[in-house]
């Protein structure tokens, strides 16, 4: 199984300040055939289900902020929150879907310094 | 608007049985795969199983190959998990989840999830 490690596992961040979360997974994820990562990103609130943000490593879902962003490719990836907003307090999952299982991260929790 | 509603979750003996549903609504339901994803409480999210869209192909965990059954229903916009053979460590929150139409492998629809507790 490809095991993804997010870090930090936690981090605080002034509102209005950029937040960074990293993933690394354990091998590859890109498929040279399409030239895509196969890496997905979640935020998840308490007591809501997750909410898919960020597909192909770098592609944003309809309706999501774009000051939500992905990049990276290969085994490391980040995702940024260029202004950090109260409404963004929440755990944030990154997830590859190259091989099977699909698996995630173990979560970064982001909160307000 | 998309929903999905879980059902089925309780408590139940290590051993036993638990068949949980997924209605879903407010799309065409027999267009896409479906997926189980759970979190065990206070954790993190795992990926359970999925099915394609005319139920022709189902992936699984391995730990729960063999004892887990993914089906659905696309007359009844319902998908469902057959869970025999439970053990404490399956102890969840079970999220059904609705793929993506350009990424089918990835959940992007997800319900409020049904609570599973394996405990004696």
């Amino acid at each position: 199984d490809i095991v993804m490690t997010q870090s930090p596992d936690s981090l605080a961040v002034s509102l209005g300040e950029r937040a960074t979360i990293n993933c690394k997974s354990s091998q590859s994820v890109l498929y040279s055939s399409n030239n895509k990562n196969y890496l997905a990103w979640y935020q998840h609130k308490p007591g809501q289900p997750p909410k898919l943000l960020i597909y192909w490593a770098s592609t944003r879902q309809s309706g999501v902020p774009d000051r939500f962003s992905g990049s990276g490719s290969g085994t490391e990836f980040t995702l940024t929150i260029s202004s950090l907003q109260a409404e963004d307090v929440a755990v944030y999952y990154c997830h590859q879907h190259y091989t099977t299982p699909p698996t995630f991260g173990q979560g970064t929790k982001v909160d307000i310094k | 608007e998309v929903q999905l509603v879980e059902s089925g979750g309780g408590l139940v003996q290590p051993g036993g049985s638990l068949r949980l549903s997924c209605a879903a609504s407010g799309f065409t339901f027999s267009r896409y795969w479906m997926t189980w994803v759970r979190q065990v409480p206070g954790k993190g999210l795992e990926w359970v199983a999925n099915i394609k869209e005319d139920g022709s192909e189902e992936h699984y965990l391995d730990s729960v190959k063999g004892r887990f059954t993914i089906s659905r229903d696309n007359a009844q916009k319902s998908l469902y998990l057959q869970m025999n053979s439970l053990r404490a460590e399956d102890t969840a929150l079970y999220h059904c989840a609705r793929n993506g139409a350009v990424v089918t492998a990835i959940p992007v629809d997800w319900g409020p999830g049904t609570l599973v507790t394996v405990s004696s």
